[in-house]
């Protein structure tokens, strides 16, 4: 049970690139999340979904792109990367119930972005 | 928005000790939950809590739900050097609101 898989682990970017953090998750969990992590700022909200085709943004949406065509993956999208999306990235993904998330999230490994 | 105020940042104990932290809001949360993150890795749950009052224990970990909905505490008691690690609160205000909200984590290093 592989859980929250997130690819890659590592990349590094030059300023204006664009790349896709691949998560997906195996748990048939219908919300998903994408966070990023930075020093002494703890884990901020970028977007989430609550299923296929539901999208919607969280704390800190500026600069990235998600689509959830399946129930499974939840890619994040950087269309022009900048130094100041340099971070650790989370995927997080967990149940819905009567209109609330289950809040037990589980987390995958997060992906190192350096943006240089 | 909602905002967590999670202390103490850090701490440096020695194996053995007792070690307690917590999280204060300034609206209320309808869950509170405990998760602890190590080196390379994502954040794991520890703890959920989801009354006000309760009192939950995992292993050498106890939290709590405080009264007033606006507080949490962790407590780890006789600490082992692999409780090292970030430990984060996080407050889920319930209903449609799909969003939590992360402290800002409290660093803990245990001294063998």
């Amino acid at each position: 049970n592989a859980g929250v898989t997130q690819t890659p682990k590592f990349q590094v970017l030059k300023t204006g690139q664009s790349m896709t953090l691949q998560c997906a998750q195996d748990m048939n969990h219908e919300y998903m999340s994408w966070y990023r992590q930075d020093p002494g700022m703890g884990l901020r909200l970028i977007h989430y979904s609550v299923g296929a085709g539901i999208t919607d943004q969280g704390e800190v949406p500026n600069g990235y792109n998600v689509s959830r065509s399946t129930t499974e993956d939840f890619p994040l999208r950087l269309l022009s990367a900048a130094p100041s999306q340099t971070s650790v990235y989370f995927c997080a993904s967990s149940w819905v119930k009567t209109g609330s998330m289950n809040t037990e999230a589980f987390f995958g490994q997060g992906t190192r972005l350096t943006v240089v | 928005g909602q905002q967590l105020n999670q202390s103490p940042q850090s701490m440096f104990i020695q194996e053995g000790e007792d070690v307690s932290m917590n999280c204060t809001s300034s609206s209320i949360f309808n869950t509170w939950l405990w998760y602890k993150q190590d080196p390379g890795e994502g954040p794991v749950l520890l703890i959920a809590l989801y009354k006000a009052g309760e009192l939950t224990s995992n292993g050498r970990l106890t939290a709590q739900f405080g009264i007033t909905r606006k507080d949490s505490f962790l407590n780890i008691s006789a600490s082992i050097p692999s409780d090292v690690g970030i430990y984060f609160c996080a407050g889920h205000s319930g209903g449609s609101n799909y969003k939590l909200t992360f402290g800002k984590g409290t660093l803990l290093t245990v001294n063998p």
